[in-house]
């Protein structure tokens, strides 16, 4: 199978931390990337992490990845309203280099 | 810097007619791409291209034709709109190296009656 897969909703509270999961299947992914969408905008590049790598950090944002189990996360501490959009998983894989499999992405609601 | 830009932003058209979708990037992308965005499904590639003068199908090239006669631009057509084709449609540019992100515009809203 090819499809990148998302939890399709996450609801936070202002403050918390917020953890967006993604799952793929190509172990041949080089880059996989986390996007975000707010209402009637394009997609904005959070972050990115080579597939070598355990961990990123940038900020409020941790990429985690599990190479064995083809899982990735997005955390975000210390969430806030202006974090309400949906969130894109994506992957770059070797044998179609410059073409991106997305996920269906999730919505992610932040409450007071 | 402008980035990607897509014209139009919004559009209605009526099943059968024809347009063209305008992409636009100032930033000496070689790879550009066309994207549809329905609910639910995340973005879908339609059609791509690695240079001027190149096109290259996606996952779901049916009923788009492109062109890229300038590096800087990449038309979506639109021959006989089906109503199946309303959706978003997102423009997106990269050097075409894994380890360089894909730039997007702010997309198209495209409805077909």
């Amino acid at each position: 199978g090819e499809d990148v897969e998302q939890s399709l909703f996450l609801s936070v509270r202002e403050g918390d931390s917020s953890v967006i999961n993604c799952t793929y299947t190509d172990s041949s992914s080089t880059y996989l990337y986390w996007y975000k969408q707010e209402p009637g905008a394009g997609l904005q590049l959070l972050t990115y992490i080579f597939s070598n790598m355990d961990m990123k950090q940038d900020q409020r944002l941790t990429v985690l990845l599990n190479k064995k189990d083809k899982h990735l996360s997005l955390r975000i501490a210390d969430t806030q309203t202006g974090d309400s959009a949906i969130y894109f998983c994506a992957e770059s894989r070797t044998d179609s280099w410059g073409k991106l499999q997305f996920g269906a992405g999730t919505q992610v609601v932040v409450t007071p | 810097n402008a980035g990607v830009t897509q014209t139009p932003k919004f559009r209605v058209l009526k099943t059968g007619q024809s347009m063209t979708l305008l992409c636009a990037q100032d930033m000496n992308h070689e790879y550009m791409y066309w994207y549809r965005q329905d609910p639910g499904m995340g973005l879908r590639l339609i059609h791509y291209s690695v240079g001027e003068g190149t096109t290259a199908k996606g996952e779901v090239p049916d009923g788009y034709n492109v062109s890229r006669l300038k590096k800087q631009n990449f038309l979506l057509g639109l021959e006989s709109a089906a109503p199946s084709q309303t959706s978003v449609y997102f423009c997106a540019s990269s050097y075409g190296i894994s380890n360089q992100p894909q730039h997007f515009g702010d997309g198209t809203r495209l409805s077909i009656l």
